[in-house]
């Protein structure tokens, strides 16, 4: 099956501690996103990915770093400079070019800080 | 900055219609989105439209654009209890990686 994972679904973490997400696909997909979704606010873009080896802040990037050595992986790092962490994180991923509007997403990461 | 805005809550009667408003604010969005969301699950794709198009419809799917107001809609036919998620409005524009999203619209199916 062709698609996005993320893993794990859920994960705790106690304060001060740095966390990394994980998020692979097999959609030979060149561009790759990590959102995170708050209750009422709809979804933040955090990091993206055009190309292996090179990478964007989004709009929250603060308290969190990625990494794009393969193609197929994009893992999140939320850091213990994340001052509000709890949330649930989105992956995503799309054909990198400007005609192809699809964005496909994982299931997401529900992570809670104890 | 772009804005997406919605309501945040919507209810309907299963057999009922139901309508999902969206405003933007970015007068270069090139597609527009709708995006479902089930509890506790990632975001699935229902259907887009292109900004020169005024109305795309998909099987119990219709959305209609008017890019004079910036105002996008999601009409649901026949809205079934399975039709009861989160529903996305999102916007791309100024540079094809950047999509903006609403707030959601959850949408309550009563039997």
């Amino acid at each position: 099956d062709g698609g996005i994972t993320q893993s794990p679904k859920y994960l705790f973490r106690k304060e001060g501690q740095n966390v990394t997400l994980s998020c692979e696909q097999n959609l030979n997909h060149d561009a790759m996103y990590w959102y995170r979704q708050d209750p009422g606010q709809g979804l933040r873009l955090i990091y993206y990915s055009q190309i292996v080896n090179d990478f964007q802040k989004g709009d929250i990037a603060e308290g969190y770093s990625v990494s794009r050595e393969k193609k197929e992986s994009f893992p999140l790092t939320v850091t213990s400079a994340q001052k509000n962490p709890t949330a649930f994180y989105l992956c995503a991923s799309s054909i990198a070019t400007a005609g192809e509007p699809k964005q496909f997403f994982g299931p997401g990461t529900r992570l809670t800080v104890l | 900055g772009e804005d997406v805005e919605q309501s945040l809550f919507l209810s309907v009667r299963e057999g009922d219609s139901s309508v999902i408003n969206c405003t933007y604010t970015d007068s270069s969005s090139t597609y527009l989105y709708w995006y479902k969301q089930e509890p506790g699950a990632g975001l699935q794709l229902l259907t887009y439209i292109f900004s020169n198009m005024d109305m795309k419809q998909d099987q119990r799917l219709t959305v209609l654009l008017n890019k004079k107001d910036k105002h996008l809609s999601l009409r649901i036919a026949d809205t079934q209890t399975g039709d009861s998620a989160i529903y996305f409005c999102a916007e791309r524009g100024g540079g094809y990686q950047k999509v903006t999203f609403g707030t959601g619209t959850k949408l309550q199916v009563i039997p």
